[in-house]
This record gives C-alpha cells, structure tokens and sequence, in this order.
C-alpha cells in the first residue's frame, strides 16, 4: 500500500545551519506530496506541497521538490533559526481520488541558539 | 477567521467513562477526520467523513465513535472499551472533490486518564 518513509529524529542544529529532512513515499502514479509542521502542544499546519513531478514548493524558507525518479520528496531550508523548532511531517494523498492522508511518522527538529 | 476549533483543550476521564471531544469548522469543508496522536509518534487515523450523515473507520476505530449530523460539526466520543485512551487527540478537515487539498487541523485536545 502507500507510504510514507521520513528520517528518524531527532535533528539537532545550531542556528544558521543547512536543514535536510529526507522523505520518500511508495505509491503508484503521481501522489500529491506535502510537508506539514507542529509546534508544541498546536495541531499540524501546512508547510509546502507539490502535486506534480519536477514541481517545487516553498514557504517561509523552506524547499522541497518532488522527485518522481527517486520517490522523494526532501524537505532543506538554507539557514534555520531557534523559532524553526518543531515536528516536520511529510505526508501524500494517492492519486486515485482518495480523502484519506498518508502521513510519515514526523521528524523532530531542535534548533540551539 | 475560518479555521477549526477543538474544545476541550484538555480533558480528563475516569475509568469506566465515556467522553466526547468536539470539533468545530466553519471552513464549509466537506470532508472531516479524527486522529490519534501518541508521545514521540506520527498521526493514526480513528475515523473520517466526507459527507453529513455518513462516516468510515479508520485504522484505529475500536473504542470509539462518531457522528456527523450537521456539516460543521464532528464530534468524537472515547468509550469506555477504548483501554489505553491517553493520547492528543486532531480533527482535521478538507475541500472535497480534489485530490491535492491539504488538510485543516484544530489545535487538539489531550485527553488524560484520572
């Protein structure tokens, strides 16, 4: 079935330094990709997404474009900060006209000042 | 401003007890789910509904349960055959008709065991 793999956590950088959180998904066709973040004790909210193959989305900083060829869909941000604290999740929804989201299992991000 | 409110942001059942977890959107969104979010872990989904009056389990259903009589609202009850309910429990919520809408999530409601 659809999945969603991320890297394990957690991530711990000083700030200013280069942010890579890898994500991969198993699905047929082209799924719709995302990235979604959680501050403590708040629900999820929408980071990027990308619905197509070679698309990139970005916010706030943050990049990540979908790669059809190697099933990825890699979340980078050139300089994180303190504020950029929290849980990353990468999720898909099939192609195949679904409601439902795959969401990886999160990856938690500690920025030191 | 649109957007979805969960109410209680905490809440406490004793044993043997049902409780229900509200969730509210005034998004006029289709399509409505619960999630169950464990210490350290990814979202499990309990239930969804795409239209009024009609609901589908999730991966984790057992123990609770659901209803969707007005679109705005989805309402989660935790009964008492839910074991091991200690959890931070989402709703979330999404446009139907299209395959690439993300979702709307609430801030959440942490249930505790007394």
């Amino acid at each position: 079935g659809d999945s969603v793999t991320q890297m394990e956590g957690p991530v711990t950088l000083s700030e200013e330094a280069f942010l890579t959180i890898n994500c991969t998904y198993t699905a047929t066709g082209y799924p719709s990709l995302f990235w979604y973040v959680q501050y403590p004790g708040e629900g999820l909210q929408l980071l990027l997404k990308a619905t197509k193959a070679d698309d990139k989305g970005s916010n706030k900083g943050f990049e990540a474009t979908y790669r059809k060829e190697t099933t990825s869909f890699h979340l980078e941000k050139g300089s994180v900060q303190v504020s950029d604290s929290a849980v990353y999740f990468c999720a898909l929804i099939p192609n195949t006209g679904g409601f439902k989201t795959i969401f990886g299992a999160g990856t938690r991000l500690f920025v030191k000042a | 401003d649109g957007g979805i409110t969960q109410s209680p942001k905490y809440l406490f059942r004793k044993e043997g007890q049902n409780v229900t977890l509200s969730c509210e959107q005034n998004l006029n969104h289709d399509a409505m789910y619960w999630y169950r979010q464990d210490p350290g872990q990814g979202l499990r989904l309990i239930y969804y509904s795409q239209i009024v009056n009609d609901f589908q389990k999730g991966d984790i259903a057992e123990g609770y349960s659901v209803s969707r009589e007005k679109k705005e609202s989805f309402p989660l009850t935790v009964t008492s055959a839910q074991k091991n309910p200690t959890a931070f429990y989402l709703c979330a919520s999404t446009l139907q008709g299209s395959g690439n809408q993300p979702q709307h999530f609430g801030d959440g409601t942490r249930l505790s065991i007394l």
